[in-house]
């Protein structure tokens, strides 16, 4: 069974502090690596797509790394705000669709 | 542009009965999704569409679950005979082309409750 983890589950933060949470997946036969935000009452909203070892992205606060050879990618928000909280979901392709993780919960208190 | 659609947005229904959702992708998207996300459960694949190629229907739970693209374009999810574990927000996805490196757009999603 393909298992792509994520974690922590839930985070609770204060406006202005950075954090960051991990995707697990695995490290071979590696094509894509997908990050969504998904926020209450809406549709995922894709961050990401991933595809190189050592790929950086960024999208104004938010920024994703991934290493293919050890089956991680960490997704950092510098100085989050009230509006970053969502779920943060990765999605690993594998044969032709994506495997979702379960996803982290990001709270961000004013 | 539109975006992708379902509909109903919300559905209560009785066991027993049969339900069907559906999915409007983006205009030209030759890919598309159904997965759905039970309670305390991450995102589920179901089926997934690619043109004229036979549907992908691995990720579907049971043979109560169908689901079928009408002229490459809108997407109806059927399941019958419902069961109590079949509540869940049913989503739908389109993308370009492959789903590996383009980007999945999603629908509002469907709730489900099966009483």
């Amino acid at each position: 069974i393909l298992n792509v983890e994520q974690s922590p589950q839930s985070l609770h933060v204060q406006e202005g502090d950075s954090t960051n949470f991990t995707c697990s997946f695995p490290s071979s036969n590696f094509y894509a690596l997908h990050w969504y935000r998904w926020e209450t009452a809406k549709s995922p909203e894709a961050l990401f797509v991933m595809t190189l070892n050592g790929d950086e992205k960024k999208k104004g606060r938010i920024s994703a790394t991934l290493n293919t050879k050890e089956g991680y990618s960490y997704l950092y928000i510098k100085g989050s705000q009230p509006e970053d909280s969502a779920t943060y979901l990765c999605a690993f392709f594998y044969t032709d669709k994506l495997i979702f993780g379960t996803g982290t919960r990001l709270q961000v208190f004013p | 542009g539109a975006g992708v659609s379902q509909s109903p947005s919300n559905k209560v229904t009785e066991k027993g009965k049969d339900v069907e959702l559906r999915c409007d992708p983006i205009s030209g998207h030759t890919a598309l999704y159904w997965y759905r996300q039970s309670l305390g459960q991450g995102l589920e694949f179901l089926i997934y569409f690619q043109g004229n190629s036979a549907p992908d229907k691995s990720g579907l739970p049971s043979d109560r679950f169908s689901a079928e693209r009408t002229g490459g374009s809108v997407s109806t999810l059927t399941i019958q005979r419902t069961q109590q574990e079949d509540s869940a927000v049913y989503l739908c996805a389109s993308s370009l082309t492959r789903p590996a490196t383009d980007t999945q757009y999603f629908g509002p999603g469907t709730r489900l409750t099966v009483l």
